[in-house]
């Protein structure tokens, strides 16, 4: 049983184009965090949000941490072909444990 | 800027033989991680190491793998003997722990098994 569930799994669209990504759980986390993973390496962390409602911006990308503290969503604007890469999200259990969701594959056609 | 290092980045073996995984943390971070992740999915923890001592190795296929960080700093982990469901990437990452609310964990760039 995953724990928690990205959607979509794959997505591809044309550069410009906005795009939402959706990590969602019935568990209640202490943090989130997002990855983005190009192919071959390690993931790189994006963002870490803490408080339930919190919104963090970083340049053309937007997060968001539900009230709830369950799902998160991650908004990007005017799509680049930079941005394609497997986006991860992980919530933390405890203060040490983090579990991964299984990713969305994005890819941005110039 | 700081960085996770793993070693080798790429390995094949063939089954039945022993490989053998290096990582060395970001200096200072006392909590490391091995994870595996298997092609399409999100990585899933195998051991979690704080400074020497193991905190949690319960998905650690314990019959055939094993990991250590015997000084508190670098780490290995080894498969003895590899079986072809073992390919996959071996990532580790380090993050401190001093009692935060939260947990940031720093990548390295992994490295890539095929077993043929």
């Amino acid at each position: 049983t995953q724990l928690l569930e990205q959607s979509p799994q794959f997505l591809s669209i044309q550069e410009g184009e906005n795009l939402t990504v959706y990590c969602n759980s019935s568990s209640v986390f202490s943090s989130l965090q997002w990855y983005r993973q190009e192919p071959g390496e390690g993931p790189v962390l994006l963002v870490t949000v803490v408080t339930g409602g919190e919104v963090k911006k970083l340049k053309r990308l937007t997060f968001q941490f539900g009230d709830a503290r369950k799902d998160s969503s991650l908004h990007i604007t005017a799509a680049q072909p930079g941005d394609t890469g497997l986006y991860l999200c992980a919530g933390a259990q405890g203060a040490q444990k983090l579990v991964f969701g299984q990713g969305t594959r994005l890819t941005i056609n110039p | 800027e700081a960085e996770v290092a793993q070693s080798p980045r790429y390995k094949i073996t063939e089954k039945s033989q022993a490989v053998a995984f290096w990582c060395d943390p970001i200096s200072g971070h006392a909590t490391l991680y091995w994870y595996r992740q298997i092609l399409g999915q999100g990585p899933e923890l195998l051991v979690q190491f704080q400074d020497e001592s193991v905190v949690d190795d319960s998905q650690l296929p314990k019959d055939r793998f094993s990991a250590e960080r015997l000084k508190g700093v670098d780490s290995t982990l080894k498969i003895q003997p590899a079986e072809l469901g073992d390919s996959a990437m071996y990532l580790c990452a380090s993050g401190v722990f001093a009692g935060a609310a939260y947990n940031e964990q720093f990548f390295g760039p992994g490295t890539r098994l095929t077993v043929l």
